[in-house]
């Protein structure tokens, strides 16, 4: 069974560049959650998303940040014109979804160390 | 809001030694509770987690918790290290609303093993 996927693990850009990030859930799972790890720091909750669909952003950045989990394909976290204190490692995790309040466990890949030059 | 405070960013403890690991939680309810490791360069696998029924948890590699409610504690235990056990460990939080799963996390101890 395939994990979470995560590409580029390694990305590197100028300051004003664009970073597109790329995650592939665990096949079947339908709720995909980005986490940002700065240096020396936990993980921060950025967004959550159903397929088409963004349930929670509460945790993304004003401006310049983005995501999407499109009906096909992988989803996006895309942060343009970056800075140097965008560089961090990003972590994307997927989930089933079930009701009435039971937990499903996330799964984390491997994160997208970006640094910015 | 929810909050989740690890005492200790940094624990050494000799091979062989139990390890002890603190966790303290803030939050308005009983939350779900979780323990996550972390090697360089890697994501994050989960050790354990409480989501109900008996508080003492066991999880993979020897690591077992209790959640305390009356202290609001989720610390994390091993009666003795090995080598392989170092790492950096995150405790996380999440409420128990149904479509509300974000994890809120501590922010981490590395664990270090004295031969």
């Amino acid at each position: 069974n395939a994990g979470v996927m995560q590409n580029p693990r390694h990305l590197v850009r100028r300051r004003g560049q664009e970073a597109r990030l790329r995650c592939s859930p665990v096949k079947g799972h339908s709720h995909v959650y980005w986490y940002r790890q700065l240096p020396e720091e936990g993980l921060k909750f950025m967004v959550y998303l159903q397929k088409e669909n963004i349930i929670d952003e509460s945790g993304m950045p004003k401006e310049r940040f983005s995501a999407e989990f499109p009906k096909e394909g992988p989803s996006i976290l895309r942060i343009q014109q970056v800075v140097r204190g965008d560089s961090a490692a990003y972590f994307c995790a997927s989930s089933p979804w079930a009701s009435g309040g039971y937990y499903n466990e996330q799964f984390f890949g491997p994160g997208t160390r970006l640094t910015v030059l | 809001a929810q909050s989740v405070t690890q005492l200790g960013s940094h624990v050494s403890v000799s091979e062989g030694a139990l390890v002890l690991l603190r966790c303290n939680y803030s939050s308005s309810v009983p939350p779900y509770l979780f323990w996550y490791v972390q090697y360089p360069n890697q994501g994050l696998q989960l050790l354990l987690k409480y989501t109900t029924g008996a508080t003492l948890v066991k999880g993979i590699n020897g690591f077992e918790a209790e959640f305390k409610k009356s202290e609001t504690s989720f610390h994390l235990t091993k009666p003795s290290a090995h080598m392989s056990d170092a790492a950096e460990y995150f405790c996380a939080v999440s409420d128990r609303s149904e479509g509300a799963q974000k994890l809120v996390f501590g922010q981490g101890t590395r664990l270090t093993i004295n031969p």
